[in-house]
């Protein structure tokens, strides 16, 4: 069976600080990849998606960046964190576009102090 | 740019009362539509999806949705809710071929 593993659960890191989430799923090959924020009232904000290694479409302009170095892997980077970035991230995943079905890992709750 | 409009933020609701939840989305072109589930302290789920064919779907645990070309919607509907369904329900629309966006969700309130 599919398993998606994101880590570290919870984060709490100083302002100018890099960051690194890391998602990995583990039973499938090739799946699309997608990186959201979530925060009360504002949904989930995708961030960014892949659909293959190398392959990131960025949906927002911000102080992130995500890369595809492995198949089943997918990582959140920033090089330095500001406090807007604190939030919950979700790393999600699925087969093909269209009407697949998303699947989602347990979240990583970054704080920026 | 797509975009997916949840029109109630909250609402709460007594066991047994019918819920109907909005959803509007702006992309014109063939869509495919979905509805997840976050329950407390849990995943997002899904809950029922769109893709083709009939407009009336339906989903887990007694929900449907209808699918209105004309009016750009995809509201969930429930006749008769009950205190487990208390969560928050969120609207998603994929913009060919692979972008996922949602809505800023709905939290459902059902009090015995």
């Amino acid at each position: 069976s599919q398993t998606i593993h994101q880590w570290p659960a919870t984060l709490v890191q100083p302002v100018g600080s890099p960051l690194s989430l890391e998602c990995t799923v583990e039973g499938t090959s090739n799946p699309n990849l997608y990186w959201y924020r979530q925060a009360a009232g504002r949904g989930l904000q995708l961030l960014f998606y892949s659909v293959g290694i190398g392959q990131i479409s960025s949906e927002v302009p911000q102080n992130l960046s995500a890369s595809r170095p492995q198949d089943r892997q997918f990582i959140l980077s920033s090089k330095k964190l500001l406090l807007s970035d604190s939030g919950f991230y979700l790393c999600a995943w699925r087969i093909g576009g269209g009407s697949g079905e998303l699947f989602f890992g347990e979240g990583s709750r970054l704080t920026v102090l | 740019a797509q975009s997916v409009s949840q029109h109630n933020h909250h609402v709460i609701l007594s066991e047994a009362a019918s819920l109907e939840l909005g959803c509007n989305y702006s992309y014109g072109g063939t869509v495919n539509l979905f509805w997840y589930v976050q329950y407390p302290g849990q995943h997002l789920q899904l809950l029922l999806k769109y893709f083709s064919g009939d407009p009336l779907v339906k989903g887990i645990k007694g929900f449907e949705a209808e699918f209105i070309k004309s009016k750009f919607s995809f509201n969930l509907r429930k006749p008769s809710v009950q205190w487990s369904d208390t969560a928050e329900y969120f609207c998603a629309v994929n913009q060919p071929p692979d972008k996922l966006i949602f809505g800023t969700g709905t939290r459902l309130q059902v009090f015995p």
